[in-house]
């Protein structure tokens, strides 16, 4: 059973550039989540996938943008790189559980697409 | 609001002693935390949880205490193990419980 996984593993931009990161759910899961992780941090959720829509937003500017597709894989853009940027850009999978304590089951991790931007 | 912290970025032990790591939250109406393992180059690695209708919850060589009166989880590694060397978040979801908030992490360094 194949877990969450990313692509590319690591990947250098200019400032300006635009930058697409990819993630593939781990198999059964239909909602994905992206979260930034600068060094040193906890990782922030940047927004939340789930029947192609966009459900939750975290505080983070429309530089950033995604899409989800049929099949529940997800890509992540960002246009206009900064420099703060730079960071591990995580993926999560799980199922949505409503009413559940908290809504949220399990958030399985990928290994993340570390981007540089210089 | 919404935060989650941990009380110290590092902690070294020896191998074979116990571990704690510990964790403050400031939402009294927060009702589950989870606990991730974040080994070097890799993503976070969900390792227990617990709601607030639990005092401790124990997994494999693991253990969870939550303190709801003074709002504060740890979680014990008994016997820690050289694999067990990684940054440790606490977690918990936000207020729309679509995502997780993580603290800044603890660093376990064990030295054998």
């Amino acid at each position: 059973d194949a877990g969450v996984t990313q692509s590319p593993t690591h990947l250098i931009k200019t400032r300006g550039q635009q930058v697409t990161l990819r993630c593939s759910p781990k198999s059964g899961h239909d909602t994905v989540s992206w979260y930034q992780q600068a060094l040193g941090q906890g990782p922030q959720f940047i927004f939340q996938y789930y029947e192609e829509e966009e459900r939750q937003r975290g505080n983070f500017p429309d530089r950033f943008s995604g899409h989800q597709f049929p099949n529940y894989s997800s890509e992540l853009n960002v246009n206009a790189l900064l420099l703060g940027d730079s960071a591990l850009y995580l993926c999560a999978s799980s199922f949505p559980v409503p009413g559940l304590a908290g809504g949220i089951d399990t958030q399985y991790f990928g290994p993340g697409t570390r981007l540089t931007v210089l | 609001g919404e935060s989650v912290g941990l009380h110290l970025p590092t902690l070294s032990v020896q191998e074979g002693d116990n571990s704690i790591i510990n964790c403050a939250y400031s939402n009294s109406a927060s009702d589950y935390f989870i606990w991730y393992k974040q080994e070097s180059g890799k993503g976070p690695q969900f390792i227990i949880d617990i709601r607030s209708n639990m005092d401790k919850r124990q997994g494999q060589r693991v253990t969870v205490l939550l303190n709801k009166t003074v709002k504060h989880l740890s979680l014990q590694i008994a016997a820690t193990q050289p694999g067990d060397s990684a940054v440790y978040f606490c977690a918990e979801p936000n207020q729309a419980g679509t995502a997780l908030i993580f603290g800044k992490g603890t660093t376990l360094s064990v030295s054998s």
